[in-house]
C-alpha cells in the first residue's frame, strides 16, 4: 500500500530563488493538504484541496506561495522569492472521501541561505 | 480559533515504564488524531479517535469529547517509542479541513 510521497526530501536554496515541491497523495484520496512545521512546533495548516479545487487557504499563505492540484491527483507548492523565514519542513497529507483521517508524507525540508 | 494544549511538554522514562500523555482542546471537535513523529520528521498515525477508547498493542487512547480531552497511554515503553507525540483536532463544523496541532510531547526512553 503506497503512502503519501513528497519530492524532493531536502532542498537548499539561496534567498530570492523560487522553489517547487511535489506531493503525490494516496491513490483515490480526494482531499490533499499542505502544512508547514518549524523547529519545536506542531505542523501549521497552509492550504487544502478537494479534488482539483483549492477550498481553503491559511493566512500563513502569503502571495509568494501558490499551490495547485491540476488534475485532482498530485499537487505542487511553489514559493517565489524565498526568504530565510521560509526555512521549515513542508508536509503534505491526504484523506479519503469516507473519513477525515489524514495521512502524512515524509516532508520536504527547505533551507534558505 | 480552537486551542490544543498537550502535557507534559517533555517526558523522560526508563525502558519498561508506563506513561500517560494528555491533550486538552478548547472547543468541540469532529475528529481527533494522535501522531508519533520519528527523528526523520515522518508523522506516523497512531489513533483516529473522535470519542471512546481504542487499543493497538502497547498503546491505547481515550477521548472524552464532552469534557474536551484525550489521553494516550504507552505501556512497557521501549527506546523506539522515543520521539514527539502530537495531538491534532478537526474543529466542529469544519469537516474535512485543517487539523489543528498541539505543540507536542517529547518522549525520551532510555535503556
Amino acid at each position: 500500500d503506497t503512502g503519501v510521497s513528497q519530492d524532493p526530501r531536502h532542498k537548499i536554496t539561496k534567498r530570492g530563488q523560487n522553489v517547487t515541491f511535489r506531493c503525490d497523495p494516496i491513490s483515490e484520496h480526494n482531499r490533499l493538504y499542505w502544512y508547514r512545521q518549524t523547529l519545536g512546533q506542531g505542523p501549521e495548516f497552509l492550504t487544502y484541496f478537494q479534488n482539483e479545487a483549492q477550498l481553503e487557504k491559511s493566512r500563513l499563505l502569503s502571495d509568494r506561495f501558490s499551490a495547485e492540484r491540476p488534475k485532482g491527483s498530485f499537487s505542487t507548492l511553489e514559493i517565489q522569492r524565498t526568504e530565510q523565514g521560509d526555512s521549515a519542513m513542508y508536509l503534505c497529507a491526504s484523506s479519503p472521501r469516507t473519513s477525515g483521517e489524514q495521512f502524512f508524507g515524509p516532508g520536504t525540508r527547505l533551507t534558505v541561505l | 480559533g480552537i486551542q490544543v494544549e498537550q502535557s507534559p511538554p517533555d517526558l523522560i522514562l526508563q525502558e519498561g515504564a508506563n506513561s500517560t500523555l494528555r491533550c486538552n482542546f478548547s472547543d468541540s471537535v469532529n475528529n481527533l488524531q494522535w501522531f508519533h513523529q520519528n527523528p526523520w520528521g515522518q508523522l506516523i498515525n497512531l489513533f483516529y479517535i473522535p470519542s471512546g477508547t481504542k487499543q493497538n498493542g502497547r498503546l491505547s487512547a481515550t477521548t472524552v469529547a464532552t469534557e474536551r480531552y484525550s489521553l494516550l497511554y504507552i505501556s512497557s515503553s521501549q527506546t523506539t517509542d522515543s520521539g514527539v507525540y502530537f495531538c491534532a483536532v478537526e474543529p466542529l463544523n469544519q469537516a474535512g479541513t485543517a487539523l489543528i496541532f498541539g505543540k507536542g510531547t517529547t518522549l525520551s526512553v532510555s535503556s
